[in-house]
């Protein structure tokens, strides 16, 4: 079974720049995440779908965080313009209630602003 | 709201030594409870969970209890190895169907030979 595949893995850009990660989840599966972790922290949930709808975006930065899933699989998180606050790695996660809820990372989109 | 807190790291061990890393949390209602490792340049990987008071989550020689009198989650494994080397992240999910996970801050872990 194929995991979370995110692209690109590597980003540099500069401060007020712009830059978007793809994530295709798990096939089948309904949820999916976008986490930002921070080097030295555990990862923050940014947003959280169901199929296309979002459940839970409290914690991401609106005025320069977007992300969408017009079809309900893949998802695309967008930073506009970015601050070199936002360098961090992107996760994707996926899961689905028949797995057991566990939720399964792709590798990660390690952003450095400069 | 829910939390979780990890012991700072790092933590530097010898071969073969026992390993401990403590997790405590905080949650309304019965959370699940996970543990995630990172390998360096690696993503997150489930490591063992537990879902409900009392359960032992155990996998590759590593064993989490579930304790609800205590809201600890420590993990331990009774011999490290090398290959161990790596960053670990307890975390929780609300029981509910799709919940998201909070994590802790993770403590590294080096193992040496």
């Amino acid at each position: 079974e194929a995991g979370v595949a995110q692209s690109p893995r590597y980003k540099i850009i500069e401060k007020r720049q712009s830059v978007a990660f793809w994530c295709n989840p798990i096939s089948g599966h309904a949820t999916l995440y976008w986490y930002q972790q921070i080097l030295g922290q555990g990862p923050k949930l940014l947003i959280q779908f169901q199929n296309n709808g979002v459940v839970d975006d409290s914690q991401l930065p609106k005025d320069r965080f977007s992300a969408e899933r017009l079809k309900g699989v893949d998802s695309t998180l967008k930073i506009q313009p970015a601050k070199l606050e936002d360098s961090a790695v992107y996760l994707c996660a996926s899961s689905q209630p028949s797995s057991g809820n566990t939720i399964y990372f792709g590798e990660g989109s390690w952003l450095t602003v400069v | 709201g829910n939390s979780v807190t990890q012991m700072e790291g790092p933590v530097t061990l010898s071969e073969e030594a026992f390993l401990t890393i403590n997790c405590t949390y905080t949650a309304t209602g019965y959370p699940s409870l996970f543990w995630y490792v990172q390998y360096p340049g690696e993503g997150l990987q489930l490591l063992l969970k537990a879902t409900k008071a009392d359960d032992k989550g155990s996998n590759k020689g590593f064993e989490a209890t579930y304790r609800k009198e205590t809201t600890s989650f420590h993990l331990e494994k009774g011999s490290v190895q090398v290959s161990d080397s790596a960053v670990y992240f307890c975390a929780l999910a609300a029981n509910q169907a799709g919940t998201a996970l909070i994590f802790g801050k993770g403590t590294t872990l080096s193992v040496s030979s």
